[in-house]
């Protein structure tokens, strides 16, 4: 699975979009960019995820860069219940039998 | 929408007890995944089922053990349970969307080993 890197924290006023960015460098062609969440102490949360054209749900945007090297995960109206811990994960479609690896996310702080 | 419940959100238990952590999800998926989570390490994979009765060893099987009878519940099992096991415990299952790694998550059990 591709590295990817993310800011630690990020800060995001209510009401405003919160953007979030992810850069995998090294991903391949068949990896897919994936979202998830996690609130204080629940479980972590499916967003969105996509290959290489942008993506829109109705939780959140993903955007990807035309060379793949990065992506931006969007959240049009951020509110004091989008603060959470973000995570990218780059993964290509398989049997599922390798778990997907969570790394350190960024913290994303919704500020009223 | 599916959903993944877990038995318990909060457990207290005494080192040596043999610890039953219950998993049940509600769309007959195949895959299903236990994680256990502890601060600055992230999430960390026990064991995973692909099929009823079938099993594979994750990253940290050691002191756990899994049991798959029927497809919707998967159960983690700490034969006898240390202070190091204190953590919270996450259940997944797999959507066969199209393969996608798409995975619903429980709300999670945390359980403290004293």
């Amino acid at each position: 699975d591709a590295k990817t890197t993310q800011p630690p924290s990020m800060d995001c006023a209510e009401g405003r979009a919160a953007n979030l960015p992810c850069n995998h460098s090294t991903i391949s062609g068949n990896e897919y960019v994936y979202w998830y969440r996690q609130i204080h102490s629940q479980g972590p949360q499916y967003i969105i995820h996509g290959l290489k054209n942008n993506e829109t749900n109705e939780m959140a945007s993903l955007i990807i860069t035309e060379d793949r090297k990065s992506s931006t995960l969007i959240l049009p109206h951020a509110t004091l219940r989008d603060t959470a811990v973000y995570y990218c994960i780059v993964r290509a479609i398989d049997t599922g039998r390798r778990a997907l690896t969570f790394g350190s996310g960024t913290r994303l702080q919704v500020q009223p | 929408d599916v959903k993944v419940t877990q038995s318990s959100r909060y457990l207290v238990k005494r080192t040596g007890e043999k610890v039953f952590l219950e998993c049940v999800q509600d769309m007959d998926h195949e895959n299903m995944f236990w994680y256990r989570q502890d601060p600055g390490l992230g999430l960390r994979l026990i064991y995973f089922s692909y099929d009823v009765k079938m099993k594979e060893k994750g990253d940290i099987p050691e002191g756990y053990s899994v049991s798959r009878e029927k497809k919707e519940r998967f159960s983690l099992i700490l034969e006898s349970a240390s202070t190091n096991q204190t953590s919270m415990y996450l259940c997944a299952s797999r959507s066969p969307l199209g393969g996608a790694n798409v995975l619903t998550f429980g709300a999670g059990s945390r359980l403290t080993v004293l």
